[in-house]
Order: structure tokens, then sequence, then C-alpha cells
């Protein structure tokens, strides 16, 4: 069984000031990792993986994630927030062994409050 | 590139009538495709995925249904709506190794 954590329900956050959304995971193999973005009324928007490699992985709009397998966390940052940043992120993850149609696990979302 | 459409925007029914959400996906061939709910504009509730025509998977029992009629065309029905049925649809598309592109999704009231 796959699952995912996010912690914080909300993070609040002053202009400018770095971020970080928190994500842990618990995969039975090793896992593929997902952010994605949601702005209010739209669907999740894609922002990052991490599959393989490099442990911090750059993705759109100026955010990373960095994948910390002794402590299989995911945890999603950005250097310095904007207003426009503010949203609701989900972190996904899959098991690559899951096989079949490759069911994804969703968190439950962390809501990114960008105070002017 | 690929594109996700999803109709319509916005629905408004009664309990007890019919519902058809519609999927299309332009620019892939033979995609997986999903139906998720989300409620309350939190957590996604997976309903139905399809990995071909006429393949469908149901992860969770309730009152809906999905039919997938054509490569890239994804349909979720119902034939009596209830009150709890309402929410937020998404319809997705998976990628290789795993990420999902999703559409701009419905908002479906029961009244």
């Amino acid at each position: 069984a796959q699952s995912v954590a996010q912690p914080e329900d909300q993070v609040n956050v002053a202009e400018g000031n770095p971020l970080t959304v928190k994500c842990t995971y618990s995969v039975s193999g090793n896992p593929y990792l997902f952010w994605y973005v949601q702005y209010p009324n739209r669907g999740l928007q894609f922002l990052l993986k991490y599959i393989t490699g490099d442990n911090l992985v750059k993705g759109s709009y100026g955010f990373e994630a960095e994948f910390n397998k002794s402590q299989t966390s995911f945890h999603l940052k950005k250097p310095s927030a904007l207003v426009s940043d503010s949203a609701l992120y989900f972190c996904a993850v899959r098991d690559i062994y899951s096989g079949g149609y490759q069911k994804v696990t969703f968190g439950t979302g962390t809501k990114l409050q960008v105070i002017p | 590139s690929q594109t996700i459409h999803q109709w319509p925007a916005t629905l408004v029914q009664p309990v007890g009538s019919p519902l058809s959400l519609e999927c299309t996906v332009e620019g892939t061939s033979n995609p997986n495709l999903y139906w998720y709910r989300q409620a309350a504009g939190r957590g996604l509730q997976l309903l139905f995925y399809s990995v071909g025509i006429g393949q469908i998977s149901s992860e969770v029992p309730q009152n809906l249904s999905a039919s997938r009629p054509q490569d890239r065309q994804f349909i979720l029905s119902s034939k009596k709506l209830l009150l709890s049925d309402s929410g937020f649809y998404l319809c997705a598309w998976r990628s290789d190794p795993g990420e999902q592109y999703f559409g701009p999704g419905t908002r479906l009231t029961v009244t």
C-alpha cells in the first residue's frame, strides 16, 4: 500500500520569504513523487516530479523539491514567495512497482497563503 | 501538445435527475484516463480509471458510472443524482512515468 501525508493544512508566509510545504510518503518499493498546484475553481497543474537521480528537483514557476529517502520526505520549496503563489498544493506518490494502471495517491492538500 | 477538455464547466441539477459529464483529450493516443471528485475544495477521490476503449475500473462503489466509447473520450454518468454527488469533478490523463494532466473541471451542484 502507498500513502502520502501533508501535515500542514495551511502555511502562511510573507511575500519575499522562503516557503516550504511539507510532504511525507510511504511506499513498499521506490517512489515516484509529484507536486501539483490548484488555483480556485481550476484543475490541478503539474509542477514537478522526482523519478530518479538528483535529490533536488526543479520545476515550474521557480519551485523545487528535495527528495529525502531516509526521512521519506519530498518537501516543496521556493526561495522567495510571491503573492501569486497563493493556492492549494498537492503532493502525490506512486510506487514504481504498482503495475496495472499505476495508481497515484494524492495528499489532502496544503493551502499556501502568501501575505503581502 | 496535449489538451484536455471538460464540459460543462458548471451544472446545477435536481436530485433524481440524470447526469452526463464529458472529457476529451487531444494530442495523444491511447491515454490512461481518470475521473476524480473533489469535495469542499480539498482531497481528491479517484472514481474511475480507464486504460483503453471499453475498459473501466471503479475505485469506489457509488451512484456513478463511467464509459469510454472512443480512445480519447471519457464520460461520467448517473441515472439518478443524490445530494452527495455535489462536488468538483476532474478528468485527467496520465503521461509516463506517472504525472497527470487535469482538465478544467466541472462544478456540479445537486439541489
